[in-house]
């Protein structure tokens, strides 16, 4: 059954420095997002990208914050400036289309960041 | 209910027992809804959707009940087994014109006792 990836599973990095998390979404899907869960909260949307711009994106997804189609397969978050608040467990997500029977979003297994 | 911190709200269900976990949404425009599994240090497995122009939909060992009048959804589970134990979401789909973000409750701890 196709899955969605998510590549690495756990990063560390120091306040600051610039983190690049990846997704493989599921191929043939058209929609992709990003969904962050702070330990012991949550799923919160940060943004969702169609036809390779941004539908939508939550308060959350300021200025530090950019996503990435860059081939046909790869899906990336970019944080330019990591704060510590950052620290939380990254879901990518796709769906097949946004129309009645096709926009169920499936999640890949997490990125682990934590800001030191 | 919704879930503030670390304090999710916990359903003990004993093996072989049926569970109910409730979940109250917030946008009465919300047309689409889905159930979430979480199990630990995992993303959220999709479990069942309705839409709302239904009021019931079952699927294998779930059943999922949606009161758009209170804008209250239940998701029953049959025969509840120690795999079962995880947190469960409902998420509802808002803004679908904007590209159908997921708007996720506060989760509720299932812990199966055998």
């Amino acid at each position: 059954e196709p899955e969605v990836t998510q590549t690495p599973s756990h990063q560390v990095t120091q306040m600051g420095q610039e983190v690049i998390l990846r997704c493989v979404p599921i191929s043939n899907h058209l929609y992709f997002y990003w969904y962050r869960q702070i330990l012991g909260q949550k799923v919160e949307f940060l943004v969702s990208f169609y036809n390779n711009e941004i539908s939508e994106k939550s308060e959350i997804f300021d200025d530090q914050f950019s996503v990435e189609r860059p081939d046909g397969s790869n899906f990336t978050l970019k944080i330019r400036s990591t704060k510590l608040e950052d620290s939380a467990m990254y879901f990518c997500a796709s769906s097949p289309n946004g129309v009645a029977g096709g926009e169920t979003q499936y999640f890949g297994p997490g990125t682990r960041l934590l800001v030191l | 209910g919704e879930s503030v911190g670390l304090h999710l709200p916990t359903l003990s269900v004993q093996e072989g027992d049926n569970s109910i976990i409730n979940c109250a949404y917030s946008n009465s425009a919300s047309d689409y809804f889905i159930w979430y599994k979480q199990e630990s240090g995992k993303g959220p497995q999709f479990i069942i959707d309705i839409r709302s122009n239904m009021d019931k939909r079952q699927g294998q060992r779930v059943t999922v009940l949606l009161n758009k009048t209170v804008k209250h959804l239940s998701l029953q589970i049959a025969a509840t087994q120690p795999g079962d134990s995880a947190v469960y979401f409902c998420a509802e789909v808002s803004n679908k014109a904007a590209g159908n973000k997921l708007t996720f409750g506060g989760g509720t701890r299932v812990l199966v006792k055998p």
